[in-house]
């Protein structure tokens, strides 16, 4: 069974840093693309980022390029989201995805809050 | 690519049918493979996102088979035959065929 645990949320202060982790198992990790989602408080999901397999191709989205960094160690089986000079639009739930069929977003994690608040 | 999805928010009376409609700034057909990459998902209160409809039409495993997905270029549907009260939730769809993928404002489907 597909398990992803993400953790790393907390409340921080604008222009603060936080970094998330989700962890895997039940599946080949270093097999699958993985990718950051978000949703805010009242909004929609956001498309955060991805990173393939090996780790060497990312991609983001334009409110995030610079100042956030997908990474993975597969050896751990855990991919990661640094977070830098974070804003208050920033806030909100992060979800972890596995790629599943023809790469949709098949399954996810639980998600992990943060809060950007002064 | 602009996703944009009607309406906002759906009130439907179990048993009833559904419809909501996704429409993307360029077309989400790929010549290459012949592949529409438009995915449904659907977020329930207090869960976290799940897949429902993959590349156009194809349900998700264990995906009731009253969920059906349609459309072609840049016009999409999600239909529900039969509303059942435990599909309330978020839709939303999203294009992957090209980064930044990026999804709908998203349907809130009401009992």
């Amino acid at each position: 069974e597909v398990q992803l645990v993400t953790s790393g949320g907390d409340v921080v202060q604008p222009g603060g840093s936080l970094r998330l982790s989700c962890a895997a198992s039940g599946f080949s990790f270093d097999d699958s693309d993985m990718h950051w989602v978000r949703r805010a408080p009242g909004k929609g999901l956001e498309w955060v980022s991805v990173i393939y397999w090996d780790g060497g191709t990312t991609y983001y989205a334009d409110s995030v390029r610079g100042r956030f960094t997908v990474s993975r160690d597969n050896n751990k089986n855990s991919l990661y989201l640094q977070m830098n000079a974070l804003r208050s639009e920033d806030s909100g739930f992060y979800y972890c995805a596995k790629e599943g069929y023809s790469d949709s977003l098949g399954s996810w994690g639980q998600g992990t809050l943060v809060a950007v608040s002064a | 690519i602009v996703m944009t999805q009607t309406p906002g928010s759906l009130p439907v009376t179990p048993g009833e049918p559904a419809s909501i409609s996704c429409r993307s700034s360029q077309s989400l057909w790929d010549g290459d493979d012949g592949d529409t990459y438009l995915d449904w998902y659907l977020q329930k209160p207090g869960q976290s996102p799940h897949l429902l409809i993959y590349t156009l039409y194809h349900r998700a495993a264990g995906v009731p088979d009253r969920f059906s997905g349609s459309g072609s270029g840049t016009d999409f549907t999600l239909d529900i035959s039969r509303v059942e009260a435990e599909d309330v939730g978020v839709y939303y769809c999203m294009q992957r065929i090209k980064f930044p993928y990026t999804f709908g404002q998203g349907t809130k489907l009401e009992i």
